[in-house]
């Protein structure tokens, strides 16, 4: 089954708004989570490092502003894009290693359009 | 940039027949990759993995050979099925947990 869950699966929402999206690691621990971003027909891009206790991680180019990250707890990581526009549109997809492994475990992925 | 990549973006395979997914990459501090396979809509599926230290490694109907001396890594399944249609990505960790993936390579399995 799976190990990380991610919600919503599927979201629409006007321009301006903020969307949230949940990353949850079911049955274990995840002190570290990250945050991909894919658009259609291309790969998946790393956005950022969320780490539990402390500010994520943003790679080069991502508005730390615009994507904002919040890792409350040991199971849980939330990304919120603020103000989102048309071009914000995507496939976002979470990941977390389980400790002590290798292994990233994937979720599901949130296809969101902005309309 | 250092970067992973892929030579084919489609590959067409008749089903049964082995199918081979190849995949460059240029950091050779690398030292642990990944196979996965995405279907439309849903995240990465891992497939299998190798380390830096290992050439070849196998699993259920599929083979990841790492050729280090010209950083090439590939994916085989054998007797493909209509269900092994999908998107594979090699992937390299640099650090735990965090992957930088290659392009992508869609296969088409046809009857």
């Amino acid at each position: 089954g799976a190990v990380v869950s991610q919600h919503p699966s599927r979201v629409i929402c006007k321009s301006g708004t903020s969307v949230k999206i949940e990353c949850r690691s079911l049955d274990f621990q995840a002190t570290t989570m990250f945050w991909y971003r894919q658009f259609p027909k291309q790969s998946l891009m790393l956005m950022a490092t969320s780490n539990e206790g402390s500010k994520a991680t943003y790679e080069q180019g991502v508005e730390k502003d615009k994507f904002l990250i919040n890792h409350a707890s040991l199971t849980l990581s939330t990304l919120t894009v603020t103000s989102a526009h048309p071009e914000d549109s995507s496939f976002y997809i979470c990941s977390a290693p389980r400790t002590g492994g290798t292994e990233a475990f994937f979720g599901q992925g949130t296809r969101l359009t902005v309309v | 940039g250092e970067s992973v990549g892929l030579h084919l973006p489609t590959l067409s395979v008749q089903e049964g027949d082995n199918s081979i997914i190849n995949c460059a990459y240029s950091n050779s501090a690398s030292d642990y990759f990944i196979w996965y396979k995405q279907e439309s809509g849903k995240g990465p599926q891992f497939i299998i993995d190798i380390r830096s230290n290992m050439d070849k490694r196998q699993g259920q109907r599929v083979t990841v050979l790492l050729n280090k001396t010209v950083k090439h890594l590939s994916l085989q399944i054998a007797a493909t099925q209509p269900g092994d249609s999908a998107v594979y990505f090699c992937a390299e960790t640099r650090s735990w947990g965090k992957l930088q993936f290659g392009a992508g390579t869609q296969v088409v399995v046809t009857p």
